[in-house]
């Protein structure tokens, strides 16, 4: 099965400081790549998803790149803000299934 | 905005009893599914369903676990027999197609099993 792994597992920087997580996937049929942000106990919201047909999706202070060659994807945030902070997940999807990362604790200190 | 709704939000069980966990989907969401997460460890997939079948499970959803849409509007997880090990956050999730499109989570029910 697919199997997902997210890097790093903490990442501190300061306000206005960019940050990048990144992912690697194994199964070459996985297409649709979604970002999910977990606020402290509570639900995981999408900020942000690429399909596999596209190498780069930007919203705002957001970005995701897709390297399929690579099986290599990354989340950008720029300009980091103290409601930045969060555990980040990527996930990876073949049909509906989503197999997630271990999640990246984000802190921003401001 | 509409969201996916899950009660309860806090369930403590004997081990072996049976917990039924529930969750409304949005409304003209036609694919629905469990996940859970173990304190501190990643999400993982349990079951997805579709037009009243399984669509797709993982290994974790054995015969202990059920799923079930006994109305319009519920979708429940039923757990036969809980193990120490089933103590997790559950959460349920609802989209409105299936390939590409956003799966929305609802707010968990964390299982306590003692």
């Amino acid at each position: 099965g697919e199997n997902v792994e997210q890097h790093p597992s903490t990442l501190s920087v300061q306000e206005g400081d960019s940050a990048v997580i990144k992912c690697t996937y194994s199964d070459s049929a996985s297409n649709y790549f979604p970002w999910y942000k977990q606020e402290l106990g509570k639900r995981p919201q999408l900020i942000i998803d690429i399909r596999s047909n596209v190498g780069e999706k930007k919203d705002q202070r957001i970005a995701v790149t897709l390297n399929k060659t690579a099986k290599h994807f990354s989340l950008h945030i720029t300009e980091t803000q103290p409601e930045d902070s969060a555990v980040y997940f990527c996930a990876a999807s073949i049909y509906s299934t989503l197999t997630f990362g271990k999640g990246t604790m984000l802190l921003v200190s401001p | 905005e509409p969201e996916v709704t899950q009660t309860p939000s806090h369930q403590v069980t004997q081990m072996g009893q049976e917990v039924i966990l529930r969750c409304v989907p949005i409304s003209n969401h036609l694919y629905f599914y469990w996940y859970r997460q173990i304190l501190g460890q990643k999400v993982e997939f349990l079951v997805s369903f579709y037009n009243n079948e399984i669509s797709e499970k993982s290994e974790i959803f054995d015969d202990q676990f059920s799923v079930e849409r006994p109305d319009g509007s519920n979708f429940t997880l039923k757990i036969r027999s809980t193990k120490l090990e089933d103590s997790a956050m559950y959460f349920c999730a609802s989209s409105r197609e299936s390939s590409y499109n956003e799966q929305f989570f609802g707010p968990g029910t964390r299982l306590t099993v003692l």
